[in-house]
């Protein structure tokens, strides 16, 4: 199994540029979320999901869209990239009978 | 909405005994989650309460008053490799929904 799989790793964008993070989790699980991190403020729920076709806001949810079209498959779309998107993105799954959250390795993004 | 307040930073020496508290208030409380996050990692989860009282994981243990609002990780005989980053984290809503704190970052001295 390879658990949860993010891409890019790295990523630059500049100003205005859109792009998609990818997501995929191997697990068969029902639960996914994405989560920013910035030095201080811990992680912040972005938006989740508790299955195909359903997704909901969390805190930080704006200039973010998400759709969960597969279990497997959770993307992230950033519409119009600003120097405050710069930040480490996780993306995380669960099984629904819980057990915690299984973090991908995240994606650093810095927006120019 | 939902808040929550752990101390930022705790340092413990080597073979100690470590608690980290973590108060929280939010509407819809389901549980309490505990995670660690070493530097430039992912964080990987390490307890679930639901219920009052305390659960045992190893060297590690997480306790949840519910009435209070409030609950604790414990880690016994501290080893350097538990430097590290600890959240707590609340379930609302239902199990699928996880709202982190900022954060406690562990220093082990020797």
């Amino acid at each position: 199994n390879a658990g949860v799989t993010q891409t890019p790793k790295f990523q630059v964008l500049k100003t205005g540029q859109s792009m998609t993070l990818q997501c995929a989790q191997d697990m068969n699980h029902e639960y996914m979320s994405w989560y920013r991190q910035d030095p201080g403020m811990g992680l912040r729920l972005i938006h989740y999901s508790v299955g195909a076709g359903i997704t909901d806001q969390g805190e930080v949810p704006n200039g973010y869209n998400v759709s969960r079209s597969t279990t497997e498959d959770f993307p992230l779309r950033l519409l119009s990239a600003a120097p405050s998107q710069t930040s480490v993105y996780f993306c995380a799954s669960s099984p629904r009978q819980g057990g915690g959250y299984t973090f991908g390795s995240g994606t650093r993004l810095t927006v120019v | 909405g939902q808040s929550l307040e752990q101390p930022s930073e705790v340092t413990a020496v080597e073979g100690a005994i470590v608690q980290i508290n973590c108060t929280y208030q939010t509407s819809g409380f389901y549980g309490l989650s505990w995670y660690q996050q070493h530097d430039g990692g992912a964080p990987t989860f390490l307890s679930y309460n639901a219920l009052d009282g305390l659960e045992e994981t190893g060297r590690f243990s997480s306790f949840l008053s519910r009435s209070d609002s409030y609950g604790y990780l414990l880690l016994q005989e501290l080893q350097m490799k538990d430097s590290a980053s600890y959240f707590c984290a609340v379930n609302s809503g239902g199990y699928q929904k996880v709202t982190f704190g900022i954060g406690t970052k562990l220093q082990v001295i020797p």
